[in-house]
C-alpha cells in the first residue's frame, strides 16, 4: 500500500518570505515524487518530479523539493515566495510498475500575503 | 506544451440518467487515467487504462462506471446510472512511458 501525508491543510505567510511546504509518503520500495499545483478552477500543473539521483531537485516556477528517504518526506521548498504562488499544492507518489497511478495527498493551501 | 482535453466543462445531468466524459489525450500517450475531485479535497485514483484494457481501479470505480477509447479516439468514461454522490471535478490524465502525466483541465458533473 502507499500513502502520501501532506499535514498542513493551510500555510499563510507573508510575500518575501521562504516557503516550505511538508509532503510525507509511506511505500515499501524507492518511490517516484511528484509536486503539483492548482490554480482555482484549473487542472494540475507539474512542478517537479524526484526520480532518482540527485536529491534536490529544481523545478519550475522557481520551487525545488528535497527528497529525504531517512524520514520518508519530499519537502517542497521556495524563497522568496510571491503573491502569485497562491494555489493548493499537492504531492504525489507513483508506486513504479507499469500501471503508474499517482498518490496524491490531500494538498496544502498556499496563501501568500503582499 | 501537450495539453490533455476534456469535454464538456460542465455537465448537469438528472440522477438515473448515464453521462459520458470525454477525455482528448496527449498524441502518443499511451496510459490514460481519470481521477475524481470532490470540492475541495483530494485527487483520488478511479482506473487507468492501457493498450484497451483496464489495468486498474480503485474501489470509487463503482460498478456503474465504465471506460473505453475506442479506435484511439476519446477515452470515455461513462456512468450509468449516474448518482448523487458522483457529483465531483472529473479530471483526465495520460502519460507517455518514464513521463510526468498530463491532467485536463477537468468536468464538473452536477446530478440533481
Amino acid at each position: 500500500a502507499q500513502s502520501v501525508d501532506q499535514p498542513d491543510a493551510h500555510v499563510t505567510l507573508s510575500e518575501g518570505a521562504s516557503l516550505e511546504l511538508r509532503c510525507s509518503y509511506s511505500y515499501s520500495a524507492a518511490p517516484y515524487l511528484f509536486w503539483y499545483v492548482q490554480y482555482p478552477g484549473q487542472s494540475l500543473q507539474f512542478l517537479l518530479k524526484y526520480i532518482t539521483g540527485d536529491t534536490v531537485v529544481k523545478g519550475t516556477k522557481g520551487f525545488e523539493a528535497e527528497f529525504r528517504k531517512s524520514n520518508s518526506s519530499f519537502n517542497l521548498k521556495k524563497s522568496p515566495a510571491h503573491w502569485s504562488d497562491s494555489a493548493k499544492y499537492f504531492c504525489a507518489l507513483e508506486g513504479g510498475g507499469s500501471n503508474a497511478k499517482l498518490t496524491f495527498g490531500k494538498g496544502t493551501k498556499l496563501s501568500v500575503k503582499s | 506544451g501537450p495539453k490533455v482535453l476534456q469535454i464538456p466543462s460542465h455537465q448537469i445531468i438528472d440522477m438515473g440518467q448515464m453521462v459520458t466524459l470525454n477525455c482528448d489525450p496527449v498524441s502518443n500517450h499511451l496510459y490514460f487515467y481519470w481521477y475524481k475531485q470532490i470540492l475541495g479535497q483530494q485527487m483520488e485514483f478511479l482506473v487507468n487504462f492501457y493498450n484497451g484494457k483496464v489495468m486498474e481501479k480503485s474501489k470509487l470505480f463503482k460498478d456503474q462506471f465504465s471506460v473505453e477509447r475506442p479506435d484511439g479516439s476519446y477515452f470515455t468514461l461513462k456512468i450509468q446510472p449516474t448518482a448523487l454522490e458522483d457529483s465531483a471535478v472529473y479530471f483526465c490524465a495520460s502519460r507517455g512511458t518514464i513521463t510526468e502525466v498530463f491532467f485536463g483541465k477537468g468536468t464538473r458533473l452536477t446530478v440533481v
